[in-house]
């Protein structure tokens, strides 16, 4: 089973406009976090925001939200006043456990296309 | 100067060859990783080092080979690589803290490889 499910392969939205991106996860941990990451074409992975399971608020960074449910297992992406740069693909990735330094467990990931 | 830099940025090789890629990190991180992500697929952990010690390796077949000389430099040793191989390289570091904290990981931009 995947651990991390990201159902849109690919979303479009105007410059100025809010838009979701959704994620969800699978574990039997009580302890994980969750994490966005966005690879601009150039390949590079820009870490965006994270969420800790036992952390109550969801995460703010700017123009990034995270919309953590967790009876729900999920934790989407709210990216508010949508910029042209912000065109990429956008990567829900999980850790789990309270071990420190383990690997990132990515979703395939979301293309988003922001137009004029 | 970019917090982790990864060189070659693009890399051809034939199948008998011997490269490496190289990962430099300037955020006085004491952990380092390899990922690998290839066409359609998410990116998949190769190899993990905390505090210079290699931690995991993920079952990576021994064509590749990881070196991680001191906590800034890692390098990924290639040799009788197959077309399959072919992928983006991405190198990441942290700072590993304490059970339950949960490190961020960044990424540098990759080495796009190429297997002929």
């Amino acid at each position: 089973a995947q651990k991390i499910t990201q159902t849109q392969p690919g979303m479009f939205v105007q410059e100025k406009e809010a838009v979701t991106l959704d994620c969800t996860y699978d574990t039997s941990d009580q302890s994980y976090g969750l994490f966005w990451y966005k690879q601009p074409s150039s390949g590079e992975m820009i870490f965006l925001i994270y969420q800790g399971s036992y952390d109550e608020q969801n995460a703010t960074e700017g123009r990034y939200s995270l919309n953590f449910q967790k009876a729900r297992k999920s934790a989407n992406l709210v990216i508010s006043a949508s910029q042209l740069g912000d065109s990429a693909m956008y990567f829900c990735a999980m850790r789990e456990g309270g071990q420190a330094g383990t690997a990132l467990i990515f979703g395939k990931g979301t293309t988003l296309s922001v137009s004029s | 100067e970019t917090g982790v830099t990864q060189t070659p940025r693009h890399l051809v090789m034939g199948m008998t060859n011997k490269k490496s890629l190289k990962c430099e990190q300037h955020l006085g991180h004491n952990a380092m990783y390899w990922y690998k992500q290839s066409a359609k697929k998410p990116l998949e952990l190769m190899f993990v080092y905390s505090l210079e010690e290699r931690v995991e390796n993920n079952s990576v077949p021994s064509r590749f080979s990881p070196e991680c000389p001191n906590s800034s430099h890692l390098f990924l040793h290639l040799h009788t690589l197959q077309p399959e191989d072919s992928a983006l390289y991405l190198c990441a570091s942290s700072q590993v803290l304490g059970a339950g904290e949960w490190d961020i990981q960044y990424f540098g931009a990759g080495t796009r490889l190429s297997v002929l």
